[in-house]
């Protein structure tokens, strides 16, 4: 199917668990985001790349790691979750033609107990 | 560094009356500005967009002019629906066109 998945949709952790959020694009496009949504913040950038093998931390980087050894994919990994780390987590992506929109995910929702 | 405010929310209006969110910005440069929509249950969508000041986006019956003078980006419609209830989200590109910036969204319910 054409456009970005991300997978799982829903995800409930224990504290100190490894979770990988994974997100797929068939578009090619070079831009890559993961941003979390919090009540009252808003969407806060994680992480994001522009391209294969090329990723720069966003706003709010700290407990998260991310990778992209291809185009299309760009997976979301804590190392070790916390509560605080509960939230709706949101992957996008865009070309690199200045202005285009860019393009959302549906969502995971994270859980940490 | 860039970022977007918005009118605090939530929103709630009666059916066919008229919506106005505000939205400000800082930034350097001439940032590109966007409107997305979040429906329940779903990600953001692109609603409309403006790259230059004094443009004018539309779409879906929904405006918003760039207005570099006030820093301003706000998002209006005439008569709205019940099917508008979705969290709205200002956005812009820094100059370099590579990172979205969002304000904190404003969650809008229309009543019948």
């Amino acid at each position: 199917d054409a456009g970005i998945t991300q997978s799982p949709r829903y995800k409930i952790t224990e504290t100190g668990r490894q979770v990988t959020l994974m997100c797929h694009q068939t578009w090619s496009h070079s831009y890559m985001f993961w941003y979390r949504q919090d009540l009252g913040h808003g969407l806060r950038l994680i992480y994001y790349s522009a391209a294969a093998d090329i990723t720069d931390k966003g706003e709010v980087p700290d407990g998260y790691v991310v990778s992209r050894s291809k185009t299309e994919n760009f997976p979301l990994t804590l190392e070790s979750a916390t509560r605080s780390q509960t939230s709706v987590y949101f992957c996008a992506s865009r070309s690199p033609v200045q202005n285009t929109e860019a393009f959302f995910g549906q969502g995971t929702r994270l859980t940490v107990v | 560094g860039n970022s977007v405010t918005q009118m605090e929310g939530p929103v709630t209006l009666s059916e066919e009356a008229f919506l106005t969110i505000n939205c400000t910005y800082t930034a350097t440069g001439y940032p590109s500005l966007f409107w997305y929509v979040q429906y329940p249950g779903e990600g953001l969508q692109l609603l409309l967009k403006a790259t230059k000041a004094d443009d004018k986006g539309s779409n879906k019956g929904f405006e918003a002019t760039y207005r570099k003078e006030t820093t301003s980006f706000h998002l209006e419609k005439g008569s709205v629906q019940v099917s508008d209830s979705a969290v709205y989200f200002c956005a812009l590109y820094e100059t370099s066109g590579s990172r979205l910036t969002f304000g904190e969204g404003t969650q809008l319910t229309v009543n019948p």
